[in-house]
């Protein structure tokens, strides 16, 4: 199966900043891959597929890059509503797999 | 409007058996394959199995593999992942996914879940 290892698995930052938080494939995975986002008690929701595309009704803030086995989620200015936990998600190739998390906390 | 309902969670002792549905509306449900996800409390999410639109082809997690068995029924319109020999590592909450209809294996749509506990 191919490992995602998300980094870092916390982030703290403010309302107003940029971040970033990336996705590493064990193996290349092309542009398969999925971010998604999850807040407590919720089922996570789509943000970006084919590693930069977004979805849509997503906020463009939100932006996604990469390929083969290096990606990058950028929220380019933090909102309240972004501070939840981001995964990565490739399906190049079943087993479909998920990283770990990133959890963004408020600074 | 896209809409999943999973039913079918409970307590079941170890080495028991559970059947999930999950109701979808909304969309050309044929057209669509589909998939169950499971996360663990405070874990990360985890695949588990995906069927595709004509159910012509079945995948699932090796964690899952012999034991549990994904079905459609494409005139009701739901998904069904029967589980079987369950143990306690597979107690999470089980989310039905609907696949991108571009057929590429990103979940576009996500149910509420349904929480599965193994004990005895």
């Amino acid at each position: 199966d191919i490992q995602m290892t998300q980094s870092p698995s916390t982030l703290s930052a403010s309302v107003g900043d940029r971040v970033t938080i990336t996705c590493r494939a064990s193996q290349g995975v092309s542009t398969w891959l999925a971010w998604y986002q999850q807040k407590p008690g919720k089922a996570p929701t789509l943000l970006i597929f084919e590693a930069s595309k977004l979805e849509s009704g997503v906020p463009s803030r939100f932006s996604g890059s990469g390929s083969g086995t290096q990606f990058t989620l950028t929220i380019s200015s933090l909102q309240p509503d972004d501070f939840a936990t981001y995964y990565c998600q490739q399906y190049h190739s079943f087993s479909l797999t998920f990283g770990g998390g990133t959890k963004v906390e408020i600074k | 409007e896209v809409h999943l309902v999973e039913t079918g969670g409970g307590l079941v002792q170890p080495g028991g058996s559970l059947s999930l549905s999950c109701a979808a509306s909304g969309f050309t449900f044929s057209n669509n394959a589909m998939s169950w996800v499971r996360q663990a409390s405070g874990k990360g999410p985890e695949w588990v199995s995906a069927i595709t639109g004509t159910s012509s082809r079945t995948f699932y997690a090796d964690s899952v593999k012999g034991r549990f068995t994904i079905s459609r029924d494409n005139l009701k319109n739901t998904v069904t992942l029967q589980m079987t020999n369950l143990r306690a590592e597979d107690t999470a909450v089980y989310y039905c996914a609907k696949v991108s209809s571009s057929g590429y294996y990103h979940m576009d749509v996500w149910g509420k879940g349904t929480t599965v506990i193994v004990s005895s």
